[in-house]
């Protein structure tokens, strides 16, 4: 049973316009939240990460939202770039856990010139 | 700053046979951590450690075997390969662990075994 899901394998983007990579969750004791990044043949590079406190977090064109109620928080970029092209990954874990994140498949983002 | 550098990069093993991936990382991290990658999933916890001479198992341990003798190496062993431990490993480091903690990882060992 997967615990953390990227419904989408991949999404195209316009240049310039808005990317939303979304991710579903469905344990309710995940309090923090992370996004990397990565490019093929590199390993995950971190992006950005949100706790459960707070319902959004932003760092410069990348902007994760977390919607508690639902189980599902989303990445933004804006605008979206050439070098955004990529294979997204969100990944859950548990304060004081047995330091064992939880990831999601990945989405393959495209962004098109 | 070389960061985290897993060797090798590439290996075909055959079914029984035995290996050692290792890590090393030139950030003075207290954590480290060795996952796998497989095709339609996430990164998977193999082991992982928090400070030299300290291993423990992560989600998916099993046909694996780990070392952190030296706080910048840790190692994964493979005793007897199998097919199902055909995967892209990765290794990453953290100076600590929770909310925004960066893990930086290493490029990947592509390991297939026949």
């Amino acid at each position: 049973d997967q615990q953390v899901k990227q419904n989408s394998p991949s999404l195209s983007v316009q240049e310039g316009r808005i990317s939303i990579l979304n991710c579903d969750y469905t344990n309710s004791m995940f309090d923090y939240f992370l996004w990397y990044k990565k490019y093929p043949a590199e390993g995950p590079t971190f992006l950005i990460s949100i706790s459960s406190i707070k319902d959004k977090n932003e760092d410069g064109r990348f902007t994760v939202f977390l919607n508690k109620s639902a189980k599902h928080l989303s990445l933004h970029i804006v605008p979206s770039q050439p070098g955004d092209s990529a294979v997204y990954f969100c990944a859950a874990g548990i304060r004081g856990s047995n330091y064992q994140l939880i990831w999601g498949a990945g989405t393959k983002l495209i962004i098109k010139p | 700053n070389a960061g985290v550098t897993q060797t090798p990069k590439f290996r075909v093993l055959k079914t029984g046979q035995s290996m050692t991936l290792l890590c090393a990382q030139d950030m003075n991290h207290e954590y480290m951590y060795w996952y796998r990658q497989d095709p339609g999933m996430g990164l998977r916890l193999i082991h992982y450690s928090v400070g030299e001479g300290t291993t423990a198992k992560g989600e998916v341990p099993d046909g694996y075997n780990v070392s952190r003798l030296k706080k910048q190496n840790f190692l994964l062993g493979l005793e007897s390969a199998a097919p199902s431990q055909t995967s892209v490993y990765f290794c990453a480091s953290s100076y600590l662990q929770g909310l925004g903690t960066e893990a930086f990882f290493g490029q990947g060992t592509r390991l297939t075994v026949v």
